[in-house]
This record gives structure tokens, C-alpha cells and sequence, in this order.
């Protein structure tokens, strides 16, 4: 009964590889997220959803290429895999403007 | 634009005593401020929020916040820090134009000392 659920925790992968990383929210929120989290711990938004329409891109790389086949899944697609982007990627999603964000438990993801 | 700022990137605390974690805020507008907590290896979990009304604003695990808009501050507090309660904090405020993203301050480690 997970409410916003990340799939695979844990990535390691070599350079130039594509990966996807999945999130689905059982909560039934109207809006979903993906944030990046660097070595620093610094957070960051990367891409915001409203029913399934993209509403933020906040100057991602394009080989980096979110999906959203419905409101409840948020897919985070990366082509082309570079050192940089070992990161933690966290999933959210939110009901309303004004209330907070549910967060996933998070993707390591490590290129080598 | 909005933004947070947490001018602490660790704080100490011995157990049982009160522990402040600071963030000041900027903001056009009224602002939509929370803070979360990040355990090791683990996700963002929301404690508390304000949106409007009471300055003090009670949350999870016996956190408190208190918005002052004089000093555009939304500091944490806890009246008896716990070692549990060791952890990286963030604040946030929403950016209520169009786009609805949550924007994070760098973190405050807090580190509760037995």
C-alpha cells in the first residue's frame, strides 16, 4: 500500500546505456514530479505533470525524457548515460498547489 | 523569484535540549512554506506546512514551526531533541506562479548528540 513507489531502487549501469526508472502514486494527486538529488544532497526539479501534461521542464538535458501514460504513472526515461547523472532521483506527487509533495523512496542511480 | 536559504549546513544538539533549525524565506506574495525530513538512504517525508493562519505550526514527531513574516523566517524547533531525530532537513516553499514546483533549501544536518 505504497503511496508513491519507485522502481528499481538501486541502478548501476556503464556509460552510453539507456535506462528507465518507474513511479506510480496510489493517492489518486492530480500532480507528479521527478527531483533530482545530487552528491551535495542539493534538490532540484527536473520535470512537473498535471494530468499527464508536462507543466515544468527545468533545463534537463533532452536525453532525458519523462512519460506519463496516465495521472498515477510518472516514467523517467534517460538516453545516453554520462558520469553526471549519478544522482538519487526522487519521484513525487502532490493533490493540490498548496499542499506538500509525496515523495518516493528514491533511485541510486550509478554510471560507470 | 522564490527561493529559501538555510544558513546552517549542521547543527549539533545535545539530547534533551531544544533544537532550532533556521530558514528564511523570498517570496512574492503570501508564501506556501514546509519543511521536510531525509533519514539516511531513505525518501523526503513531510512534517509540517503553512499555508495560512496560526504562526506556530504543529507537525509530526513533535516538530514546530513558527512563520514570522517581519523576519520572513520559518524556523524548525523541537522543545527536547531526540537522537532519532538525527537527520538532513529541508525547508521548501511552493512557487505559486503556473508551475507549482516545490523549491528546496540545501539542507541542515542535524546531528543529536546522546
Amino acid at each position: 500500500d505504497t503511496a508513491v513507489s519507485q522502481t528499481p531502487k538501486y541502478l548501476v549501469t556503464q556509460m552510453g546505456n539507456d535506462k528507465s526508472i518507474k513511479c506510480e502514486q496510489n493517492l489518486g494527486h492530480d500532480t507528479m514530479y521527478w527531483y533530482k538529488q545530487d552528491s551535495k544532497k542539493f534538490l532540484k526539479i527536473m520535470f512537473s505533470y498535471n494530468n499527464k501534461e508536462l507543466i515544468i521542464n527545468e533545463t534537463v538535458p533532452n536525453r532525458f525524457s519523462p512519460k506519463s501514460p496516465d495521472k498515477a504513472h510518472l516514467n523517467l526515461h534517460i538516453n545516453s548515460l554520462e558520469l553526471g547523472d549519478s544522482a538519487v532521483y526522487f519521484c513525487a506527487s502532490s493533490p493540490r498547489i498548496n499542499t506538500e509533495a509525496f515523495f518516493g523512496q528514491g533511485t541510486r542511480l550509478t554510471v560507470v | 523569484a522564490q527561493s529559501v536559504a538555510q544558513p546552517e549546513d549542521q547543527v549539533n544538539v545535545a539530547e534533551g535540549n531544544p533544537l532550532t533549525v533556521k530558514c528564511t524565506y523570498s517570496v512574492s506574495g503570501n508564501p506556501y512554506l514546509f519543511w521536510y525530513v531525509q533519514y539516511p538512504n531513505r525518501g523526503l517525508q513531510f512534517l509540517l506546512k503553512y499555508i495560512t493562519g496560526d504562526n506556530l505550526v504543529k507537525g509530526s514527531y513533535g516538530f514546530e514551526a513558527e512563520f514570522n513574516k517581519s523576519q520572513t523566517s520559518f524556523h524548525l524547533k523541537k522543545p527536547s531533541a531526540l537522537v532519532s531525530d538525527s537527520a538532513l532537513y529541508f525547508c521548501a516553499v511552493r512557487d505559486r506562479g503556473n508551475t507549482d514546483k516545490l523549491i528546496f533549501g540545501t539542507g541542515t544536518r542535524l546531528q543529536v548528540f546522546p
